[in-house]
């Protein structure tokens, strides 16, 4: 079974000040890693992925996240928060091989403060 | 471009009504999916198909059917809507695995009485 954890319900965080956002995954073999944001009454928009290579990985808006395979986490980052990037975060994993089921965190909700 | 489109945008139902949200995606993907989000509960997949003419059950299929009707198009179909259905529905799609993630329609805002 392949299942995500956002263990944060929501985010706070000062306009200009840096912004984490945590996920941790399980699942079996190489999992393929997603970061999408959603914004109120939209749907979800891709944000970045990890499929392998660099740990590090650069997205839209200037998020990143770090693959952390011992830790199994895929936390998204960001070094200056804007209020624009109020919205609802979601971290998904699917599993590498055949299947292409994409499984989602609860979502974790970004306040910036001006 | 269009992307993934869903019809209708919003639905209030009676319980037991029927109704099926249609699907769309111009993109050539593979894979469809649908989804339902509900507060507290991130997205739930309710069933997806992996490629055309396959189907599989997600995490919460019950009282759902799903139709792959060509690559376009993935329909989702309440036989005998509950209350416990009212939710927002979204459908996606993607490509092989490992390519660049899902791509989502607007939602369906459905309600049922």
């Amino acid at each position: 079974a392949q299942s995500v954890a956002q263990p944060e319900d929501q985010v706070n965080v000062a306009e200009g000040n840096p912004l984490t956002v945590k996920c941790t995954y399980s699942v079996s073999g190489n999992p393929y890693l997603f970061w999408y944001v959603q914004y109120p009454n939209r749907g979800l928009q891709f944000l970045l992925k990890y499929i392998t290579g660099d740990n590090l990985v650069k997205g839209s808006y200037g998020f990143e996240a770090e693959f952390n395979k011992s830790q199994t986490s895929f936390h998204l980052k960001k070094p200056s928060a804007l209020v624009s990037d109020s919205a609802l975060y979601f971290c998904a994993v699917r599993r590498s091989g055949a299947t292409n089921k994409l499984i989602f965190g609860t979502g974790t909700l970004l306040a910036v403060q001006p | 471009n269009a992307g993934v489109t869903q019809t209708p945008k919003f639905q209030v139902l009676k319980t037991g009504q029927s109704m099926t949200l249609q699907c769309a995606q111009d993109m050539n993907h593979n894979s469809m999916y649908w989804y339902r989000q509900d507060p507290g509960m991130g997205l739930r997949l309710i069933y997806y198909s992996a490629s055309e003419g396959t189907t599989d059950k997600g995490e919460v299929p019950n009282g759902y059917n799903v139709s792959r009707l060509n690559k376009r198009e993935f329909s989702l179909r309440l036989e005998s809507a509950a209350p416990s259905q009212t939710s927002v529905y979204f459908c996606a799609s993607s490509e092989a695995p490992g390519a660049r993630g899902a791509f989502f329609g607007q939602g369906t805002r459905l309600t049922v009485v």
